[in-house]
């Protein structure tokens, strides 16, 4: 059974670092792509980037480029997103997604959402 | 980057009618690279189609995605009460994702 399970809900102050992170089970992490996916209070979803485990490659929307670092622990099936230096605005759920295998599959198994909270 | 804009934003729909959805790409894409989620208050998205018109695994077929171009429909032929939720189109092409901003199907 495909799982992705992510990390437990987070309360930070503005400027400090955190690290969520998505721990994938039932499948072969480094054979698909794994997306982040932001959704703040009462709003949609924004894709905030995606991983390919096998070989590192990432890409960022450019929307978050240089505000978040996406990353993947092959050893222990494990994808991450960190934030060096978090604001107030970074508060929201945050989905980890796989893409399913071929490039026309869409995300199909999603983690339950980890929710940050940054407030002084 | 390419734009997705979803409409309505709201649709007021009886249990039992037809609900169609619309997501318009700022310019032409490839069918291959659209897919549709549903989202419930307090939950995960879930994939209905992706390839436009492709169902994923466990959705009734009284879901259907049609399409191609720049104009994409998501149509519910007959409304059950687990249908209202809200309504996420996305596209994938290349490296570059982007998601509409959703349509909400409330019980009128």
């Amino acid at each position: 059974e495909v799982q992705l399970e992510q990390s437990g809900a987070e309360v930070k102050k503005p400027g400090e670092s955190l690290r969520i992170s998505c721990e994938v089970s039932g499948y072969r992490f480094t054979d698909y792509w794994i997306a982040w996916v932001r959704q703040m209070p009462g709003k949609g979803l924004e894709w905030i980037g995606n991983i390919y485990p096998g070989d590192s490659d990432i890409t960022y929307s450019p929307s978050f480029e240089g505000q978040v670092t996406i990353s993947a622990d092959e050893i222990i099936s494990v994808a991450y997103l960190h934030w060096g230096s978090l604001k107030a605005s970074d508060s929201a759920i945050y989905y980890c997604a796989r893409r399913g295998m071929g490039v026309t599959q869409g995300l199909d198994f999603w983690g339950q959402g980890t929710l940050v909270t940054v407030s002084s | 980057e390419i734009v997705l804009t979803q409409s309505p934003g709201t649709l007021s729909l009886s249990p039992g009618e037809r609900a169609s959805l619309s997501c318009r790409a700022s310019r032409s894409i490839s069918s291959n690279y659209i897919a549709w989620y549903q989202q419930k208050p307090g939950q995960s998205p879930r994939l209905l189609f992706y390839g436009a018109s492709s169902r994923a695994t466990g959705i009734p077929d009284r879901f259907r995605g049609t399409g191609s171009g720049t104009d994409y429909t998501l149509t519910i032929s007959r409304l059950e009460p687990e249908d209202f939720a809200v309504y996420y189109c996305q596209q994938y092409v290349g490296s570059f994702w982007t998601f509409g901003q959703g349509t909400k199907v409330e019980i009128k």
